[in-house]
């Protein structure tokens, strides 16, 4: 069964620093999408970044970047010099097999960005 | 680009009455809609699929006449939650894709309290 795992419940970055969340995933499939999305207090879903599958390069938007590790089944989000804004929910998804487009979400990691 | 509006985001009712919140694209067709269901500091539960034109797909455990579905364009789906409770006291979360290889645009959420 397809599964995502994200092992930290919360993390801590200093402002301006790089931070990593982990992600992890578990598919059959060749063929697959991974995605992070980010949820603030607020309540709304933005999301940052996506990595195909067969993508040979590692996505990058911004602050934003992947670190696709396909044979370890990692899909870490980096993101660099932290913000303040930035203290939020994260959330690494992948779509489901088959063309439904369903989402599987992992657990969620909360960032806390320290002044 | 692809904006999801989501109306109201804020619901307070009695126990017993009906409760419709709708999920607008705003700036593309979406061929499919998804509404989710968040307890505090969970992750996102699916609770079913909407595609235009044809009746929803529920996942399972989802009580399919407590939460009504209609999907009556390419741009606007509803979820009614009929003869609401306060065990359906939660943050309801809509997205809405263009298709099945595209990411999923998320509206802003509705925070439904049930007295």
């Amino acid at each position: 069964a397809q599964k995502i795992t994200q092992t930290q419940p919360g993390m801590f970055v200093q402002e301006k620093e790089a931070v990593t969340l982990d992600c992890t995933y578990d598919t059959s499939d060749q063929s697959y999408g991974l995605f992070w999305y980010k949820q603030p207090s607020s309540g709304e879903m933005i999301f940052l970044i996506y990595q195909g599958s067969y993508d040979e390069q590692n996505a990058t938007e911004g602050r934003y970047s992947l670190n696709f590790q396909k044979a370890r089944k990692s899909a870490n989000l980096v993101i660099s010099a932290s913000q303040l804004g930035d203290s939020a929910m994260y959330f690494c998804a992948m779509r489901e097999r088959g063309n439904t487009g369903k989402l599987i979400f992992g657990q969620g990691t909360t960032l806390q960005v320290k002044p | 680009g692809a904006v999801v509006s989501q109306h109201p985001s804020w619901v307070i009712c009695k126990s017993g009455t009906s409760v419709k919140i709708e999920c607008r694209s705003l700036d593309f067709q979406a061929t499919t809609m998804f509404w989710y269901r968040q307890f505090p500091k969970q992750s996102l539960m699916l609770m079913a699929t909407s595609n235009e034109g044809s009746k929803a797909t529920y996942e399972q455990g989802v009580e399919k006449d407590k939460f009504l579905i209609n999907h009556a364009s390419l741009t606007l789906s509803t979820l009614t939650v009929t003869s609401a409770h306060p065990e359906d006291s939660s943050f309801y979360i809509c997205s809405a894709q263009q298709g099945s290889e595209q990411p999923q645009h998320f509206g802003d959420g509705t925070r439904l309290s049930i007295l």
